[in-house]
């Protein structure tokens, strides 16, 4: 079946350390591949997307490339700050639209 | 672009009652729409697939009857939780996808919570 995992949190880090959150995914064909990222008390906000293998989302400093040969979409960021505290969720598509989500991880990042 | 809103953004409600919440997309049109609950500090579990002039598809365990869904227009869906309970309080979130892609912009949520 089709599914995301995503390494549990929550991380913390100090402000301008680098960032990896680690996300797999088992699917049947192509899926698309997201991060969502979630702010307290908001809905979710695109943050990155691929489409197919080899592409690289970026965003804000973000990236994450889709690696088909590892099942692998992690997000990684050179330098976070405190604003980008907030639970990220990884993504991938299915036939219909049908979005499947990763358990998410929260992301705290002291000053 | 690719704006999702939603109405209202917290809801107080008292048990027995039934809750209308509105989600529309403010600059592009969406033949289907998506409908998610949350739990705090958990993920986003899918309930149903709002399709634009037909019935919403329900996922595996969530009540029809209980989650009503209507989609009459490419701009506009509600979902309606009937004689609401305090195990129904939650984190409401919709999503739509622009006619012809495959990404999903969120609204920002609906809080209900019933007494």
């Amino acid at each position: 079946g089709n599914s995301v995992t995503q390494m549990e949190g929550p991380v913390t880090l100090s402000e301008e350390a680098f960032l990896t959150i680690n996300c797999t995914y088992t699917a049947t064909g192509y899926p698309s591949l997201f991060w969502y990222v979630q702010y307290p008390g908001e809905g979710l906000q695109l943050l990155l997307k691929a489409t197919k293998a080899d592409d690289k989302g970026s965003n804000k400093g973000f990236e994450a490339t889709y690696r088909k040969e590892t099942t692998s979409f992690h997000l990684e960021k050179g330098s976070v700050q405190v604003s980008d505290s907030a639970v990220y969720f990884c993504a991938l598509s299915i036939q219909g639209g049908k979005l499947i989500f990763g358990q998410g991880t929260e992301l705290s990042v002291k000053p | 672009g690719a704006v999702v809103s939603q109405h209202p953004s917290w809801v107080i409600c008292k048990s027995g009652t039934s809750v209308k919440i509105e989600c529309r997309s403010l600059d592009f049109q969406a033949t289907t729409m998506f409908w998610y609950r949350q739990f705090p500090k958990q993920s986003l579990m899918l309930m149903a697939t709002s399709n634009e002039g037909s019935k919403a598809t329900y996922e595996q365990g969530v009540e029809k009857d209980k989650f009503l869904i209507n989609h009459a227009s490419l701009t506009l869906s509600t979902l309606t939780v009937t004689s609401a309970h305090p195990e129904d309080s939650s984190f409401y979130i919709c999503s739509a996808n622009p006619s012809g892609t495959d990404t999903q912009y969120f609204g920002p949520g609906t809080r209900l919570t019933v007494l």
